[in-house]
């Protein structure tokens, strides 16, 4: 069974302090990750996605890929109450097939004023 | 870049009844289509992936169907809900293998 695991949280960071979102993958077939942010109520929204070894970085956002640990985290810098929200991690299955993403259940994260 | 229209955004509907639900996209051509639900307190659940018209592959079997009659059309069906259908429908959409699937806003159905 391929599996993507995340901590449930919740995961409270005061404002202004780094969030550090981690993911764990069974499939060492797996090629390419993904961090998406779901509001409550809301459907899932793209942050990052990242291929290869080593750090990916867009503004405040930094995804980080160890495929020898098969490890893959998200690092929120200078966190705003507008970051809290549930964070899902995927991988691809299938010798790296896009089309069946293997999802983890997603981290809360809250960002406290 | 590619959008995606989903309706009805909620939708109440009795044990036993018909459901259809509609995804279009813009913006795009020949895009890989998939139907996910969501169910409260649990994961993504692929349902149905489609890579062209007319083409769909089924990952849960169940009392749903999809079917893909235009390019950018996908639509979600069933017969006879059943209370287990409950949940967060969500269309998404690539357009290469590997690239980053994107979002319509979703179907919340709850069944009574």
């Amino acid at each position: 069974q391929k599996e993507v695991e995340q901590n449930s949280g919740p995961l409270s960071v005061p404002e202004g302090a780094i969030a550090s979102l981690n993911c764990t993958y069974s499939d060492r077939g797996s090629q390419s990750f993904f961090w998406y942010r779901q509001y409550s109520g809301k459907s899932p929204e793209l942050i990052m996605f990242i291929y290869s070894n080593g750090d990916k970085e867009d503004g405040r956002f930094t995804a980080q890929l160890n495929k020898a640990s098969q490890y893959v985290s998200l690092l929120i810098r200078d966190s705003q109450p507008s970051d809290s929200a549930t964070y899902l991690c995927a991988a691809t299955g299938d010798a790296g097939n896009n089309r069946k993403l293997i999802w983890g259940l997603g981290t809360s994260l809250a960002v406290n004023p | 870049s590619q959008t995606i229209h989903q309706w009805p955004a909620t939708l109440v509907q009795p044990v036993g009844s018909p459901l259809s639900l509609e995804c279009t996209v813009e913006g795009t051509s020949n895009p890989n289509l998939y139907w996910y639900r969501q169910a409260a307190g649990r994961g993504l659940q692929l349902l149905f992936y489609s890579v062209g018209i007319g083409q769909i592959s089924s990952e849960v079997p169940q009392n749903l169907s999809a079917s893909r009659p235009q390019d950018r059309q996908f639509i979600l069906s069933s017969k006879k809900l059943l209370l287990s259908d409950s949940g967060f429908y969500l269309c998404a959409c690539d357009r290469v293998d590997n690239q980053p699937q994107h979002f319509g806003d979703g179907t919340r159905l709850s069944i009574l």
